[in-house]
């Protein structure tokens, strides 16, 4: 079936690194996909997205990378800073489609 | 501002008893989404509308109710048929364009039965 999955439930990272979170998606279909951020108790927010037509898209301190080839999408921070810390979350979905399919989630979690 | 507002931000419920979560959104946004969340869990979804008058059930809806009579308000109900309501809910909506946009999530509902 379908299924967007991430590869690491948890993240520890020390402030001022790069942190990678990572995603894998099954549905080849799949051509429209996002990040997103949920801090404790709040709603996602959305961070950067990417179409199928590109293999890389930069925002501030965010980078998305797509490998279509694999079906696997990556999540790169910059200068990871204590507010980075949330849940991160990519979803999907399919050009036309009718709903956004999420994974499971990432903790990421800033060390001093 | 624009946005997506959900109401209450905490709701208590006996067991046995309805209750309404309310999702309004003043984006223009065709779509509207509802998604539970269990603690350390993602999102699934419960229902979804993509317009006016017609809605979707998602892959968790008994239980749950919905209507969609205006665009810019998609109230959930839970009813008592709903055996483990306890959770985190979040309302979402999109537009409804012929390329992909991003979903806005409201800032959820917690529901806790008592």
């Amino acid at each position: 079936g379908e299924s967007v999955g991430l590869h690491l439930p948890t993240l520890s990272v020390q402030e001022g690194d790069n942190s990678i979170i990572n995603c894998a998606y099954s549905n080849s279909a799949s051509d429209y996909f996002i990040w997103y951020k949920q801090e404790s108790g709040k709603g996602p927010q959305f961070i950067i997205d990417i179409r199928s037509n590109m293999d890389k898209r930069q925002g501030q301190r965010v980078t998305v990378l797509l490998n279509k080839t694999v079906k696997h999408l990556s999540l790169q921070i910059a200068a990871t800073q204590p507010g980075d810390s949330a849940v991160y979350f990519c979803a999907e979905k399919r050009n036309y489609g009718q709903n956004f399919v999420f994974g499971p989630g990432t903790r990421l979690s800033v060390l001093p | 501002d624009g946005g997506i507002t959900q109401s209450p931000k905490y709701l208590f419920r006996k067991e046995g008893q309805n209750v309404t979560l309310s999702c309004e959104q003043n984006l223009n946004h065709d779509a509207m989404y509802w998604y539970r969340q269990d603690p350390g869990q993602g999102l699934r979804l419960i229902y979804y509308s993509q317009i006016v008058n017609d809605f979707q059930k998602g892959d968790i809806a008994e239980g749950y109710s919905v209507s969609r009579e205006k665009k810019e308000s998609f109230p959930l109900t839970v009813t008592s048929a709903q055996k483990n309501p306890t959770a985190f809910y979040l309302c979402a909506s999109s537009a409804q364009t012929g390329l992909s946009t991003e979903a806005f999530f409201g800032q959820g509902t917690r529901l806790t039965v008592v």
